[in-house]
């Protein structure tokens, strides 16, 4: 069973990096899968991030892209998130997911971490 | 690339039928038979219930349909239940790689 867990600091200051690793277990990230980031901030809807290969080919959210990096560690079987100069506007539940290998669609989501931006 | 459009809530009875619109634009809705759908219960993570436009991931009751016309998508979900209260989220490809999601409607089982 293909299970995700997010993982990381819960208040990031305003200005600083939000750094987030997602371990994947049950499933080799190294396969066919894409693996994304999606955030979502409280009360408000979905936001697509960005997703990554384990090749470490990227793609990102035109609106983040200078902000956003994204990489893999396949000894470790997880994913990492980093947003740097992150504001309150950053302050969301962020969530790891499995791209399905058809349809663009997240197949397997992680229970998500709050990351609170605040000084 | 702007959000999908989605009404902010949408209701019905047990037992009656609900359809959830998603609108787009031809760059992303109407572009690619890649949209899905997503249920979120409070506090949980989102879970698929319909990818490319109308099909269903195993588990998925076949109380939830998607269909495409135009630049508009839509979840009808039938037979409505107390569980199928949450919202729910339209999400499509918009090319050169980007996904869009929309906005999310809350539906609640009256």
């Amino acid at each position: 069973q293909v299970q995700l867990q997010e993982s990381g600091p819960g208040l990031v200051k305003p200005s600083d990096i939000l750094s987030l690793t997602c371990a994947v277990s049950g499933y080799s990230i190294s396969g066919t899968n894409w693996w994304g980031w999606i955030r979502q901030p409280p009360g408000k809807g979905l936001e697509w991030i960005g997703y990554i290969f384990y090749s470490g080919s990227t793609y990102y959210n035109p609106s983040l892209k200078s902000r956003v990096t994204m990489s893999v560690d396949t000894s470790k079987n997880q994913v990492s998130l980093r947003l740097s100069s992150v504001t309150a506007v950053d302050t969301a539940v962020y969530y790891c997911a499995r791209l399905s290998t058809f349809g663009y669609a997240f197949d397997y989501w992680g229970q998500g971490t709050l990351v609170t931006v605040s000084s | 690339q702007s959000a999908l459009t989605q009404p902010p809530s949408a209701s019905g009875s047990p037992g009656q039928s609900v359809t959830v619109s998603c609108t787009g634009t031809s760059s992303d809705v109407g572009g690619y038979n890649y949209v899905s759908w997503y249920q979120q219960h409070p506090g949980k993570a989102p879970k698929l219930m319909i990818y490319e436009v109308s099909k269903r991931p195993s588990g998925v009751p076949d109380r939830f349909s998607g269909s495409k016309s135009g630049n508009t998508a839509s979840l009808t979900v039938s037979g409505l239940q107390a569980e199928d209260e949450a919202d729910y989220y339209c999400s499509s490809f918009a090319g050169s790689n980007n996904l869009v999601f929309g906005g999310g409607t809350k539906l609640t089982v009256l």
